[in-house]
């Protein structure tokens, strides 16, 4: 089936620490993208790839990076710059509709 | 800046009842706007996805509608289910399909 895959489903990261969240898709889309929920909240965008080797930051990028080197992965990297790292962090995919991963819950312990 | 706003934050209705979510957004200037279904702990799933040059779309039991004018949609839900119980998210496109979101109407129907 075809879809978008994220890992791992939950995640916990130590202060100071990078963490790098997976994002693979099947889909054969040219545009990806990582969104960030806190509680109660709508969805951020964080960073877009329309193309392979090319991407854009969103409207919440500090503290975070992001690479493109294949259609289908699309990692998104949680720096240590990022003071406020812990939400929910979701992929998406996009071509004529979008699809949705099922989410990476982030926690800093 | 597009804002995008959802009233209200939460509601619960019986069974069977017909309702209406409602979503605003400040900047007409839209692609086009979305409809989306988020279980708990989950991703989305798409509804609804009507062009800034339609009116509205139909998909079963669910109606949307989009009045760039007043910058308003409507999601219309016929004969609610248990099964409908769910945050439903708008979003409006910006370009490049980057959407922004409202914060969900959380949605409760009782049995």
């Amino acid at each position: 089936d075809g879809g978008i895959t994220q890992s791992p489903k939950y995640l916990f990261r130590k202060e100071g620490q990078n963490v790098t969240l997976s994002c693979e898709q099947n889909l054969n889309h040219d545009a990806m993208y990582w969104y960030r929920q806190d509680p109660g909240q709508g969805l951020r965008l964080i960073y877009y790839s329309q193309i392979v080797n090319d991407f854009q930051k969103g409207d919440i990028a500090e503290g975070y990076s992001v690479s493109r080197e294949k259609k289908e992965s699309f990692p998104l990297t949680v720096t240590s710059a990022q003071k406020n790292p812990t939400a929910f962090y979701l992929c998406a995919s996009f071509w004529g509709d979008y699809t949705f991963g099922s989410g990476t819950r982030l926690t800093v312990v | 800046k597009q804002e995008v706003t959802q009233i209200p934050a939460a509601l619960s209705v019986p069974e069977g009842e017909n309702l209406v979510l409602n979503c605003s957004f400040t900047d007409s200037a839209i692609y086009n706007l979305q409809w989306f279904r988020q279980d708990p702990g989950k991703g989305l799933t798409s509804l609804l996805l009507i062009q800034s040059s339609q009116r509205e779309q139909t998909s079963g039991r669910l109606n949307a509608s989009l009045d760039k004018s007043s910058g308003r949609s409507t999601l219309y839900i016929a004969a609610s289910q248990p099964g409908d119980s769910a945050t439903y998210l708008c979003a409006g496109n910006q370009g490049a399909q980057k959407l922004v979101f409202g914060q969900g109407t959380r949605l409760t129907i009782n049995p």
